[in-house]
């Protein structure tokens, strides 16, 4: 267990709708990061919060945003969802140390219908 | 754009041989991370590799970089079906977030 708790496991929703995604980091941590896993692209970094600041942003969809709460907890919302939007979607913690080891919770699968 | 390239991508290994799996990156970085993912599951850190010439080991896998060519070595040893999953090499970028290679599937069998 990694200490970090992402809710829910799995979402089925249809094309069109929002979805929002919740993360809890690991006790301590400040960094969250979202990634989402896909077949035909990988592992892709979408955005990184750093004590409630948005710190760095990849290839995330003018259709995505996220936040990170007073409490550390972070939420990826998904709008207006595509076919190509099912994927897995991760969370990841850090602590900022000069390692910056990034622990990883179970993930959300999110299935577009 | 960082660009990282893992090969092999698929590896089918008998046990109790040994390989390696390589990990190029396109620019400089000064944290290179091994993960290891199991079908369906999330990612557990293995190794992260800060600085030219390091070497990690843990059990039967040992991770070492050479920042000069930009590339980390996984290297297998005495391979077990336990090791059966895929493996991911990851560079930081500024900020520290990470890029990821492909993977490389890899299946021990009897």
């Amino acid at each position: 267990d990694s200490g970090v708790t992402q809710t829910p496991k799995h979402l089925i929703t249809a094309t069109g709708q929002r979805v929002t995604l919740r993360c809890s980091p690991r006790s301590g941590d400040l960094s969250v990061y979202w990634y989402q896993q896909s077949l035909d692209q990988g592992l892709q970094f979408l955005i990184q919060y750093y004590n409630g600041e948005e710190r760095a942003k990849g290839n995330i969809l003018e259709r995505f945003s996220a936040q990170q709460f007073p409490d550390l907890h972070s939420e990826l919302n998904l709008s207006s969802l595509e076919l190509g939007d099912s994927a897995l979607y991760f969370c990841a913690s850090s602590a900022g140390t000069q390692k910056n080891i990034q622990y990883f919770g179970a993930g959300t699968r999110l299935s577009v219908l | 754009e960082l660009k990282v390239e893992q090969n092999p991508l698929f590896l089918s290994m008998q046990e109790g041989k040994n390989y390696t799996i390589y990990c190029n990156y396109s620019t400089t970085s000064d944290r290179l991370y091994w993960y290891r993912q199991d079908p369906g599951k999330s990612l557990e850190s293995l190794f992260v590799l800060l600085s030219n010439g390091a070497v990690k080991q843990e059990g039967r896998l040992m991770a070492s970089l050479d920042t000069k060519a930009r590339l980390s070595t996984l290297h297998i040893t005495a391979a077990v079906h336990d090791l059966s999953a895929t493996y991911f090499c990851a560079v930081a970028l500024s900020g520290y977030a990470l890029n990821f290679g492909k993977g490389t599937s890899l299946l021990v069998t009897p």
